[in-house]
Parts: structure tokens; sequence; C-alpha cells
């Protein structure tokens, strides 16, 4: 099975910051990896796919990137609506999720 | 708008059996792959099972294997999770996703004593 190690598990920042959490796949994935943002009580919501496409209605503050097995997802100024967990996923045989990254004030 | 509406969960004694559902719209459902995942309170997400658009290849984690089955009735649009023989360690929000990574809200299963 493919295992995704993310990191931190915690993160703490103010608004305003660029922030950093990453995610290194067991074996190759492609670019079959999404991101996702949850808060309390509601469902995951996709940020982006295939490792560095923003979905729609995103804001640009959100990217991904790739290098070979290690991914990043990277919010260059971060909001108080952006204090959340998340999650990346790989997509590419079965379906596996980081530990989650829980980003705080 | 894609649109997955999960029902059917609630609270059931460990060894017990429930039926969720998720009804889809807003896409052609019958052209796309199914999965379950379940989130335990204060946990981590957890995909539980995959059934491919044609229904013939259906896959379950290792905890679930025996015990729950994934089904789809592409005339009513509809995705299915039968679970028997629960266990407390299967309490969580389960949520139907669509392979194009569209959640449902989710549907809370509880089993307890």
């Amino acid at each position: 099975d493919i295992q995704m190690t993310q990191s931190p598990s915690t993160l703490s920042a103010s608004v305003g910051d660029r922030v950093t959490i990453t995610c290194r796949a067991s074996q190759g994935i492609g670019s079959w990896l999404a991101w996702y943002q949850q808060k309390p009580g509601k469902a995951p919501k996709l940020l982006i796919y295939k490792a560095s496409t923003l979905e729609s209605g995103v804001p640009s503050r959100f990217s991904g990137s790739r290098s070979g097995a290690e991914f990043t997802l990277t919010i260059s100024s971060l909001q108080p609506d952006d204090f959340a967990t998340y999650y990346c996923q790989q997509y590419e045989s079965y379906w596996t999720f980081g530990q989650g990254t829980k980003v705080e004030i | 708008e894609v649109q997955l509406v999960e029902s059917g969960g609630g609270l059931v004694q460990p060894g017990g059996f429930l039926r969720l559902s998720c009804a889809a719209s807003g896409f052609s459902f019958s052209d796309f792959q199914m999965n379950w995942v379940r989130q335990a309170p204060g946990k981590g997400l957890e995909w539980v099972s995959y059934i491919s658009s044609s229904g013939n290849t259906k896959l379950y984690t290792d905890s679930v294997k025996g015990r729950f089955a994934i089904s789809t009735d592409h005339a009513k649009k509809s995705l299915f999770l039968q679970m028997h023989n629960l266990r407390v360690e299967d309490t969580a929000v389960y949520y139907c996703v669509s392979g194009e990574l569209s959640w449902g809200r989710g549907t809370l299963v509880t089993v307890s004593s």
C-alpha cells in the first residue's frame, strides 16, 4: 500500500505568513495528489488536484507543487479563513491520506 | 452542480447492520467510479471502499473486508454501503466521494451498546 507522510502535524502561524505543508509518498504516484482543507464539522474541501491544479473558486494564494515523490501545499499569505486542518491524498492506487496538518494561531 | 447526499447513518449496537445511501446529481453518475471515505471522531480521513463505473471492480480496506459491501444503482444514481457485524471502531462520519473528488456532507454512524 502507498503511505503518505505529511508534515508538520501542527503549524502555528499568523495572518500574512507564508505557510508550507509537505507530503511524501512511499512510492511513485505521478501527479495523482490532491490537497484538502477541512474545518470542524464540515466535509473536506478540495483545494488542489493533480498536484498543482487549483480547483475552481479556490483563492490563488493556495498553490501546489511536486518534486519527485514530495509534494508541497503553499499558502502565500495566510488569511483568517485559512485556519483549518489540511490533508493530502494520493489517488494513483486505491486512496490514502496524509495524517493532516492543523494550522493554528 | 455536482451534489452528493448521504443518508442512513445512526446509532447501532455492536454486531448490528446499517445501510448507507448516497444520492448523486449534477453529473453522469454511471461514468464515474465512486468511493466511501470515513473519519472517526477527532481523527483523520480513511478510505473505506471503491466501486468502478461498471460495478465490476469493488475494493475494500482490510478492516472492513467481509463485513461491508459497496454497490450502485445507476438508474437511481445512487451509491450504497451495506455494513454488517459493525464494531465500535467503525464509528465515524462516512462520506460519499466521486472519482472526480467531489464530496458529500457525510452521515454519522455510531456503534455503541
